[in-house]
């Protein structure tokens, strides 16, 4: 069946890199996403990634995709505090329907 | 604001009660979502409409709820007879089908006491 998983939590230090992993079980995923979830917002596209590309850059944001391992990671250059959020790893077969992960909550401090 | 609304924004309702929440999508938008989100989780997915038509419905979307979108605009979630399991966060999307083109509302918040 379907299923997205992240590690729970993260905890960097203001100026350096997060990286954030999620591992998906669908191999006919055609689309991964990343999406960020401010507390009391709603649910933010950052960025995503088609199946058949090893990575794609967008200002600070990295995602890297290991089609084989079925991994997908997403890394933001700089942190600042401004990033603090929980951040959800989709996936989806077409246009349709998508499958969250349970999301990684990111801590930025000083 | 162009971008999808859903109202009510909050909803608190006794246990046993019927309660429907509207989404407005994205005015080009013709696809249209709704999923769930508790607590810790990520959204689940519940339901997908292409214009008027129902495609999809998940097995989380049991007997006692019911979508609709009568005429391919706006869409109603409605639930019967809830349950404290019922409390969550209602989330609606919308795209046109392209990829990465899903834009979330800010969700209602029922509450079921």
């Amino acid at each position: 069946g379907e299923d997205v998983e992240q590690s729970l939590f993260l905890s960097v230090r203001e100026g350096d890199s997060s990286v954030i992993n999620c591992t998906y079980t669908d191999s006919s995923s055609t689309y991964l996403y990343w999406y960020k979830q401010e507390p009391g917002a709603g649910l933010q596209l950052l960025t995503y990634i088609f199946s058949n590309m090893d990575m794609k850059q967008d200002q600070r944001l990295t995602v890297l995709l290991n089609k084989k391992d079925k991994h997908l990671s997403l890394r933001i250059a700089d942190t600042q505090t401004g990033d603090s959020a929980i951040y959800f790893c989709a996936e989806s077969s077409g246009y349709n329907k998508l499958i969250f992960g349970a999301g990684t909550r990111l801590a930025v401090h000083p | 604001d162009t971008g999808v609304s859903q109202n009510p924004r909050h909803k608190i309702t006794k246990r046993g009660q019927n309660v429907t929440f509207r989404c407005d999508p994205i005015s080009e938008h013709n696809r249209l979502y709704w999923y769930r989100q508790t607590l810790g989780q990520g959204p689940e997915f519940l339901t997908y409409f292409q214009n008027e038509a129902q495609l999809e419905k998940s097995r989380l979307l049991s007997d006692r709820f019911s979508a609709e979108r009568p005429k391919g605009s706006f869409s109603t979630l409605e639930i019967q007879r809830t349950e404290q399991g019922d409390s969550a966060m209602y989330l609606c999307a919308s795209s046109k089908g392209t990829p990465g083109d899903q834009f979330f509302g800010p969700g209602t918040r029922l509450t079921v006491l």
